[in-house]
């Protein structure tokens, strides 16, 4: 099994919400990843696990709150999000030791109304 | 800090012809290299990589790349293009020391093959 799975494909949220993404690999990774990617631009790291503790946050605002509950699932909880929050998600996992490549699962269009 | 340069935002190519898609990128220390490919609609996807060792990298469905540590390059090359090849192209880097998890990505290529 190599691949990444993320659930929903697609989120519609009002700005009040509270909604959760989630990101689950069963390739025995042990890094975990969230991106944000807007329209024609780049992937944008937010947070990294790793041995399921949180090693980066590049400085994401409050309302993105990740969580790793166990080596296999990665979930990002999105409270009060802001209409500039709309983008896509997409979600890494690294295998540890020597492989540096991000394999990455199809993303979650999250779209904040 | 690092940081990666394409060049070409679009790339329009003719059916069969040969494709490179430049990179380049500023580092201060040494780096790892990589290429990915977005689909429309889809994730990522890791054409190829460079870590060490030969300079000349093969990747998946034809692609290879060069990296030239002189010119801070990272060029991906194919030598016939095909109708699937047209997506969306990513150069990224991150360094050899402790940073990496923090993969910095270039702005993408946009490759349209062309019937």
């Amino acid at each position: 099994d190599t691949e990444v799975t993320q659930t929903p494909k697609h989120l519609v949220m009002g700005m009040t919400n509270k909604k959760s993404l989630k990101c689950e690999q069963h390739m025995g990774h042990r890094a975990m990843y969230w991106y944000k990617q807007k329209a024609k631009k780049p992937p944008e790291l937010m947070f990294v696990y790793s041995y399921e503790k949180l090693s980066i946050n590049e400085s994401v605002p409050s309302r993105f709150s990740p969580e790793c509950p166990n080596s296999s699932l990665l979930n990002l909880h999105l409270h009060a999000l802001q209409p500039e929050d709309s983008a896509l998600y997409l979600c890494a996992s690294r295998k540890q030791g020597g492989s540096y490549e991000q394999y990455f699962g199809p993303g979650t269009r999250l779209t904040v109304t | 800090a690092q940081s990666v340069t394409q060049l070409d935002s679009q790339v329009p190519v003719f059916e069969e012809a040969p494709v490179e898609l430049r990179c380049n990128y500023s580092s201060s220390v040494s780096v790892y290299l990589f290429w990915y490919v977005q689909y429309p609609n889809q994730g990522l996807q890791l054409l190829l990589k460079y870590l060490s060792g030969s300079t000349l990298v093969k990747g998946i469905n034809g692609f290879e790349a060069e990296f030239n540590k002189s010119q801070t390059s990272f060029h991906l090359r194919k030598p016939s293009v095909h109708i699937s090849d047209t997506a969306e192209y990513f150069c990224a880097v991150s360094d050899r020391g402790t940073s990496y998890d923090k993969v910095i990505f270039g702005p993408g290529t946009s490759l349209s093959v062309i019937p």
